[in-house]
């Protein structure tokens, strides 16, 4: 299984709702990673989980949660977001050996709308 | 300066003929250089690595780097329209093992 598998692919929410990003991957990788994606643009970086601890964010709005229950899963919770926030949520994995090959391998993201 | 800097295109070259992107960074420690593809509302595609001076082909692909010029480019060669997507040059920092820094990217469009 060489597959990034994130759910749902398109979600629209209000600005009050809550909801979650899911992530999953059965590589053995053990770090996982959230980026943003703009239209246009390239993807931003939010957050970093290395063997399930948070090891970056990127100075990332509170509305946006993440959560790493396990090596294998990702979650990132939504709260009170903002109309700016809609864009493409890509979920990535890598080994974690941190030498000079780690290689991120991206599923294939959640178009998010927020109304 | 930005980290990674690309020509955002838009590039037009035939089919047939070789495409060339180019990619310049700052941080002169940076290690591993990485090339995506994007086709539109999809996500990226690793497509190409490279972690020492030179040439590194697969298939008709070939990543050079340059790191005394700081310098990463991506050849494609016999170019296709399927080849027509979005380029982006990633870079991990020294600083930040964790961190791939992207380039804005470079949209290709391959000419039938």
């Amino acid at each position: 299984d060489t597959e990034v598998t994130q759910t749902p692919k398109h979600l629209v929410m209000g600005m009050t709702n809550k909801k979650s990003l899911k992530c999953e991957q059965h590589m053995g990788h053990r770090a996982m990673y959230w980026y943003k994606q703009k239209a246009k643009k390239p993807p931003e970086l939010m957050f970093v989980y290395s063997y399930e601890k948070l090891s970056i964010n990127e100075s990332v709005p509170s509305r946006f949660s993440p959560e790493c229950p396990n090596s294998s899963l990702l979650n990132l919770h939504l709260h009170a977001l903002q109309p700016e926030d809609s864009a493409l949520y890509l979920c990535a994995s890598s080994p974690a050996t941190w030498e000079n090959n780690e290689k991120l391998f991206f599923g294939s993201g959640t178009q998010l709308s927020v109304l | 300066q930005k980290e990674v800097e690309q020509n955002s295109g838009p590039l037009s070259v035939p089919e047939g003929a070789i495409a060339s992107l180019n990619c310049t960074y700052s941080d002169r420690g940076s290690q591993s250089f990485f090339w995506y593809r994007q086709y539109s509302g999809k996500s990226p595609e690793l497509i190409m690595s490279i972690y020492s001076n030179g040439d590194k082909e697969d298939g008709r692909f070939t990543a050079q780097l340059n790191k005394a010029s700081q310098y990463v480019s991506l050849l494609i060669r016999d170019s296709q329209p399927s080849d027509s997507a979005t380029y982006l040059c990633a870079v991990t920092p020294r600083s930040v093992a964790q961190k791939l820094v992207f380039g804005q990217g470079t949209r290709l469009t391959i000419n039938p």
